[in-house]
């Protein structure tokens, strides 16, 4: 089976540009997560969607942030414009439904110079 | 909204010993206590869960002990191994909600 994919795993942006990585979940999973992961404030919950419908957009995230689910097996997280400080891991996981274990993918590793 | 703490930031353990690693919540409400572990460059990965109907559970060499009433549930790691160091992080979350929230973490080191 496969897992979660996430692309890219590397990405290397200017400050103010505007960045899409994409996330794929394993099939037939109805519940996708988008978090952000750094040394200093550790995973951060950025969105939470169910059967392809947001349930939680991570608040403090609203602005620049934009998570979308066009279809069951694809997401994608917008940053726009990027600032240095976002800086760091972006993990996607999904899991089958309420209860469930999370599968996290590799992450993407952001630098924003 | 919830509130997971975890005690040690790093815990440092000879191979064979027992490693714990403890953690407090702070919502009633939260009925789902899972452990990820994540090794030097990877992701995340699940280790194994407890739910509020038990007290204890077990999987091999992990022990997750849960105590409703000090709203504190802890990770035993028995007869650790190198391969055990990795970060553990530990999670909870309510009834009817997918939405699990994160500790910061435990680096565990094992020592040969």
């Amino acid at each position: 089976d496969a897992g979660v994919t996430q692309t890219p795993r590397h990405e290397v942006a200017e400050k103010g540009q505007t960045i899409i990585l994409k996330c794929e979940p394993v099939s037939g999973h109805n519940d996708l997560f988008w978090y952000r992961q750094t040394k200093i404030q550790g995973l951060e919950l950025l969105s939470y969607f169910r059967s392809k419908s947001l349930m939680e957009d991570g608040g403090a995230f609203k602005d620049r942030f934009k998570a979308e689910m066009l279809n069951s097996s694809f997401s994608t997280l917008k940053i726009q414009p990027t600032e240095p400080k976002d800086s760091a891991v972006y993990l996607c996981a999904s899991s089958l439904g309420l209860g469930d274990e999370q599968y996290f993918g590799p992450g993407t590793r952001l630098t924003v110079l | 909204g919830e509130k997971v703490e975890q005690h040690e930031s790093t815990l440092s353990v000879r191979e064979g010993d027992s490693a714990v690693i403890n953690c407090t919540y702070t919502d009633t409400a939260s009925s789902y206590f899972p452990w990820y572990k994540q090794e030097a460059g990877k992701s995340l990965h699940f280790v194994i869960d407890i739910r509020s109907n038990v007290d204890r559970k077990q999987s091999q060499r992990l022990i997750v002990l849960l105590d409703k009433k000090a709203k504190r549930f802890s990770l035993h790691i028995t007869a650790t191994q190198p391969e055990d160091s990795a970060i553990y992080f530990c999670a909870a979350s309510m009834e009817g909600n997918n939405r699990i929230f994160f500790g910061d973490g435990t680096q565990l080191v094992v020592k040969p």
